[in-house]
């Protein structure tokens, strides 16, 4: 079974930086493309940030740009996401999501999805 | 950056009605790369449909996609009471992903 926990949200002061995680389990990990996407409160949804297998390819979202990076560790089943400069705009639940459209380095569409973590940015 | 824009933003129907969601996007989509989700509250999204009318492992023949170019539709054949929930389509395989911002299907 396919199982994405995300952890590492929590309360920040604006201009802060958090560390999101998450962790991959029932599959191989390095053989999938992961994304992140966020959903403020009563909103809807927003892709983030891409990264390819290898993690040599990266696409980010025009607001998270410069602020948001996101990486992997394939040896620890990882996916993380260090945010700077956090604004209150930036609260939401975090979620990583698996890609499953294969056959390109581009982003995908998404089979599995974390319960998410939530953010909240707020002084 | 493509921009999906959903209608309605609300639709009241009755269990064992249609349900017909439309997802119109600012310029073509190419190959098809139109997915949908349903989101019930406190959840994660599920994926119902990609490449426009494939529906995911799993998602019952009530969950039709279909359309392409600018416009997709995605039709719930009859409303089961599980199928209340949020409706969002995405536009993927660019690198810039976008999402629509949703059609509620609430009991009427």
């Amino acid at each position: 079974e396919v199982q994405l926990v995300e952890s590492g949200g929590g309360l920040v002061q604006p201009g802060g930086s958090l560390r999101l995680s998450c962790a991959a389990s029932g599959f191989t990990f390095s053989d999938y493309e992961m994304n992140w996407v966020r959903q403020a409160p009563g909103k809807g949804l927003e892709w983030l940030s891409y990264i390819s297998t290898g993690g040599g390819t990266i696409y980010s979202a025009d607001s998270v740009r410069g602020r948001f990076t996101i990486s992997r560790d394939n040896a620890k089943n990882s996916l993380y996401l260090i945010m700077n400069s956090l604004r209150v705009e930036d609260t939401a639940v975090y979620y990583c999501a698996r890609d499953v459209f294969k056959g390109s380095s581009l982003p995908g569409y998404f089979k599995d999805w974390g319960q998410g973590a939530l953010v909240t940015v707020s002084s | 950056e493509i921009v999906l824009t959903q209608s309605p933003g609300t639709l009241s129907l009755s269990p064992g009605e249609r349900a017909t969601l439309s997802c119109r996007a600012s310029q073509s989509v190419s190959s098809s790369y139109l997915a949908w989700y349903q989101q019930k509250p406190g959840q994660a999204p599920r994926l119902l449909i990609y490449g426009a009318s494939s529906r995911a492992t799993g998602i019952p023949d009530r969950f039709i996609g279909s359309g392409s170019g600018t416009d997709f539709t995605l039709t719930v054949s009859r409303l089961e009471p599980e199928d209340f929930a949020v409706y969002f389509c995405q536009h993927y395989g660019s690198s810039l992903v976008t999402f629509g911002g949703g059609t509620k299907v609430e009991i009427k």
